[in-house]
């Protein structure tokens, strides 16, 4: 089965500062992969997706990520932080068997300091 | 819209004690699904349903039932509640296809004294 690793529990940056959030996946052929972010008390939200193409992916609130088949990761980044952007992320893979399942790393929490 | 709406938000049960979690959607998903939320370990899916009249086991669906009467509905049943069903309850559905988007719910909090 198709599983995602973020091997960041939590992750501390300040404002302004760059910002790159880990994730590796299990998978033989192309995965479909997704980043989504929670927000306190909130649901999930997606942010960008991969399915083929090019390996720069641009989601929204200026988050981008880059799928790298030989290190099987599919990280994601954002140039500058801003304190808005506090929240929990979560890396996320569908299953191929069928497509029907979608399968969540366990998240990781940032923290923006002033 | 109103997307995809859980209720009850919060619910406090005594061990053994049963209750229902009602998901609904207005977004004509083919697929629905229910995770639960602990901390430490992500979303980890408990059962899904694949189109109305169909469910089917995730990771973790010990204690838990599921139904879909109807395509708009999916329902999270736990019989005879335990302490470690205490966790936050996430409704979410998509349509088929390797990259669909799950739209989630805002959750409903369960705690089992």
């Amino acid at each position: 089965a198709q599983s995602v690793t973020q091997p960041d529990i939590h992750i501390t940056v300040s404002e302004g500062a760059s910002l790159e959030l880990r994730c590796n996946y299990s998978y033989g052929a192309t995965p479909y992969l997704f980043w989504y972010v929670q927000s306190p008390g909130q649901g999930l939200q997606l942010l960008l997706k991969y399915f083929s193409g090019d390996t720069l992916v641009q989601g929204i609130k200026g988050f981008e990520a880059e799928f790298k088949r030989s290190q099987s990761s599919f990280n994601l980044r954002k140039p500058s932080v801003h304190w808005s952007d506090a929240a929990e992320y979560f890396c996320a893979v569908t299953d191929s068997g069928g497509y029907q399942k979608v399968t969540f790393g366990t998240g990781t929490k940032l923290q923006v300091i002033p | 819209n109103a997307g995809v709406t859980q209720t009850p938000k919060f619910r406090v049960l005594k061990t053994g004690q049963s209750m229902t979690l009602l998901c609904a959607q207005d977004m004509n998903h083919e697929y629905m699904y229910w995770y639960r939320q602990d901390p430490g370990m992500g979303l980890r899916l408990i059962h899904y349903s694949v189109g109305e009249g169909t469910t089917a086991k995730g990771e973790v669906p010990d204690g838990y039932n599921v139904s879909r009467l109807k395509k708009q509905n999916f329902l999270l049943g736990l019989e005879s509640a335990a302490p470690s069903q205490t966790s936050v309850y996430f409704c979410a559905g998509r349509q088929p296809g390797p990259t669909g988007e799950l739209f989630f719910g805002e959750g409903s909090r369960l705690t089992v004294l």
